[in-house]
């Protein structure tokens, strides 16, 4: 079945260490991929997207993501964390293919230590 | 402008009963979704919409309706709760659907006893 992959589940930081998230899909052909995040008690919002050009994105909040054609990935990466990075993060991916729909992986549980 | 908007903010439901799940948004969004988060399972998309009077079945319909009467309102309906709806169920909005970021409400936490 196609679908998107976190593989870590939750990852613990002190802060000033450096972020990368991994995420991978199985679609085939175009997509258009995004990273979303779910700060405590606070709405889902956008962090990146991609949708061509250059493979490396930035977004809000110093991330940046990069995508990888060849190895079907969008890993997310920081430089350095804050306590206020503290949140779930989701990839997600919207093949252009079919229902045209967003496919979320199964979220990454960021803690960030003082 | 309050963006997407859902009530309740929880509820407890017995196993059987029925209730709706209202969804409503401000910014003339033609594409609606709602979606299901389960811990270890991310977000599932339960039922889309792409106008008024157009909606269509995501990855996990089964047990849920909805219907799209106007714009801005998407309700989400249990038929007749199960435990296993036990989750948390967020509505989300965009301009379409694809490429647009999308705007998520701030979630239902739904309990079935």
């Amino acid at each position: 079945a196609q679908s998107v992959s976190q593989h870590n589940h939750h990852v613990i930081l002190s802060e000033a260490a450096s972020l990368e998230l991994g995420c991978n899909y199985s679609y085939g052909g175009t997509v258009n991929l995004f990273w979303y995040v779910q700060y405590p008690g606070q709405h889902l919002q956008l962090l990146l997207k991609y949708f061509s050009g250059d493979p490396l994105v930035k977004g809000i909040k110093g991330f940046e993501a990069e995508f990888i054609k060849s190895k079907f990935s969008f890993n997310l990466r920081k430089p350095s964390v804050q306590w206020s990075d503290t949140a779930e993060y989701f990839c997600a991916v919207n093949p252009l293919t079919g229902a045209n729909n967003l496919f979320f992986g199964t979220g990454t549980r960021l803690t960030v230590i003082p | 402008n309050a963006g997407v908007t859902q009530t309740p903010k929880f509820q407890v439901l017995k196993t059987g009963q029925s209730m709706t799940l209202q969804c409503a948004q401000d910014m003339n969004h033609e594409y609606m979704s709602w979606y299901r988060q389960d811990p270890g399972m991310g977000l599932r998309l339960i039922h889309y919409s792409v106008g008024a009077g157009i909606t269509d079945q995501g990855e996990v319909p089964n047990g849920y309706n909805v219907s799209r009467s106007t714009t801005e309102d998407f309700p989400l309906r249990l038929l007749s709760a199960a435990p296993s709806q036990t989750s948390v169920y967020f509505c989300a909005s965009s301009y379409s659907r694809g490429r647009e970021t999308q705007y998520f409400g701030p979630g239902t936490r739904l309990l079935v006893l």
